[in-house]
């Protein structure tokens, strides 16, 4: 079975620093590897994904992660943080023969101190 | 297009009543799934749909009940609340079998709900 492993339950940055969340999974298959933002009382929203390809994939407001197969991550990073990053940040991971479903972190608040 | 919708946004139950969830999506998307979010424990899959008129069951699915009549709708039922349920409840859903999209899953805005 699948699993995802999101360290640190929150992380706190000053405004300008690297943003650095670290994800890692298991799996037994090659898997979908997504990074999803949610901001207070809202839903979940799709800041990147790996599916296939490159393994440094690029997404919204200026966030990046590395899928890397040897150690099993798919951590998320940012050069400099914003005060509007702050929010809860989800890693998960899916399958192509699963009924699109996937299994989510724990989530990671980020903080961002100006 | 609004995405994924939910009604209501805010609900407040007495244990042993009973509600009902209403998800709609205008995406017309095959797969669509109901999360519940409670603190330190991330989303767990309550149910999925697969395509109009079939579900089956995730997680967490004791205590709920789903349907699917309609492609767009996907309800989740309580049938007798209890406090054990008091979450966020997020509908979601996905292209499925397209493969380009890679399952990946819209949300909606959810559900806050508590249960007394």
């Amino acid at each position: 079975a699948q699993s995802v492993t999101q360290l640190g339950s929150h992380v706190s940055v000053s405004e300008g620093a690297l943003v650095l969340l670290r994800c890692n999974y298991s799996s037994s298959v090659p898997p979908y590897l997504f990074w999803y933002v949610q901001y207070p009382n809202q839903g979940l929203q799709l800041l990147l994904k790996y599916t296939t390809g490159a393994t440094l994939v690029k997404g919204i407001n200026g966030f990046e992660a590395e899928f890397k197969k040897s150690e099993t991550s798919f951590h998320l990073t940012k050069p400099s943080a914003h005060m509007s990053d702050a929010a809860e940040y989800f890693c998960a991971v899916s399958f192509n023969t699963n009924a699109g479903k996937s299994t989510f972190g724990d989530g990671t608040t980020l903080t961002v101190k100006p | 297009n609004a995405g994924v919708t939910q009604t209501p946004k805010f609900r407040v139950l007495k244990t042993g009543q009973s509600m009902t969830l209403l998800c709609a999506q205008d995406m017309n998307h095959e797969y669509m799934y109901w999360y519940r979010q409670d603190p330190g424990m991330g989303l767990r899959l309550i149910h999925y749909s697969v395509g109009e008129g079939t579900t089956a069951k995730g997680e967490v699915p004791d205590g709920y009940n789903v349907s699917r009549l309609k492609k767009q709708n996907f309800l989740l039922g309580l049938e007798s609340a209890a406090p054990s349920q008091t979450s966020v409840y997020f509908c979601a859903s996905s292209y499925g079998i397209i493969r380009l999209h890679y399952n990946e899953q819209f949300f909606g805005p959810g559900t806050r709900l508590t249960v007394l």
